[in-house]
């Protein structure tokens, strides 16, 4: 148990389907990142947020939209993906982002598109 | 971007073995992670290294930063069934991200 809670775990959704993605942590950090982990490819930052604004944005698609009502919970929603989305996205949080060598991970949601 | 080459990308080893992974990067890093994860887990952080060249042990695991600043090599002695799982490496530059390799799958044969 790491303190930061994502759910659901697995997740199947059609590509016209929306659907949205939990994560919250109970640890008093004020930064929380989206990761996305695809099989046999590295982890790659989607989104960090900082006190509840973005402060990056890697070139992720439209169809991803974060949204961070708190520092607790952030939230990814999804909507009319592709199949090459299905992985498993990871939800992380630090003290503050700039310690992301400090960053405890949640457990993950496997998303799979068909 | 920066890559990052961990390798081997699996190993099957003994119960009892020593394990040694590396990974590479393409450019000067000033802080090297190394993680494990379980099947259905996120990532735990095991291990970070800040100074060039710097040794660091957890138990049996130990890691190093490379004197060149482009690599890290991680250790683990004598290993025990509950050692199976995906290893890899983040690396960070002069910016602020970090860099993931692709991970090392390790299987350990009782």
């Amino acid at each position: 148990e790491t303190g930061v809670t994502q759910t659901p775990r697995h997740l199947v959704m059609g590509m016209t389907n929306k659907k949205s993605l939990k994560c919250e942590q109970h640890l008093g950090h004020n930064a929380m990142y989206w990761y996305k982990q695809s099989a046999k490819k590295p982890l790659e930052l989607m989104f960090v947020y900082s006190l509840e604004e973005r402060v990056e944005n890697n070139s992720v698609p439209s169809r991803f939209s974060p949204e961070c009502p708190n520092s607790s919970h952030l939230f990814l929603h999804l909507h009319t993906l592709q199949p090459e989305d299905s992985a498993l996205y990871l939800c992380a949080s630090s003290q503050d982002s700039g310690l992301q060598d400090r960053a405890f991970f949640g457990q993950g949601t496997r998303l799979t598109v068909v | 971007g920066q890559q990052l080459n961990q390798s081997p990308q699996s190993m099957f080893i003994q119960e009892g073995e020593d394990v040694s992974m590396n990974c590479t990067s393409s450019s000067i890093f000033n802080t090297w992670l190394w993680y494990k994860q379980d099947p259905g887990e996120g990532p735990v952080l095991l291990i970070a290294l800040y100074k060039a060249g710097e040794l660091t042990s957890n138990g049996r695991l130990t890691a190093q930063f490379g004197i060149t600043r482009k690599d890290s090599f991680l250790n683990i002695s004598a290993s025990i069934p509950s050692d199976v799982g995906i290893y890899f490496c983040a690396g960070q530059g002069t910016g602020n991200q970090f860099y993931f390799g692709t991970g090392t799958s390790l299987t350990v044969i009782p």
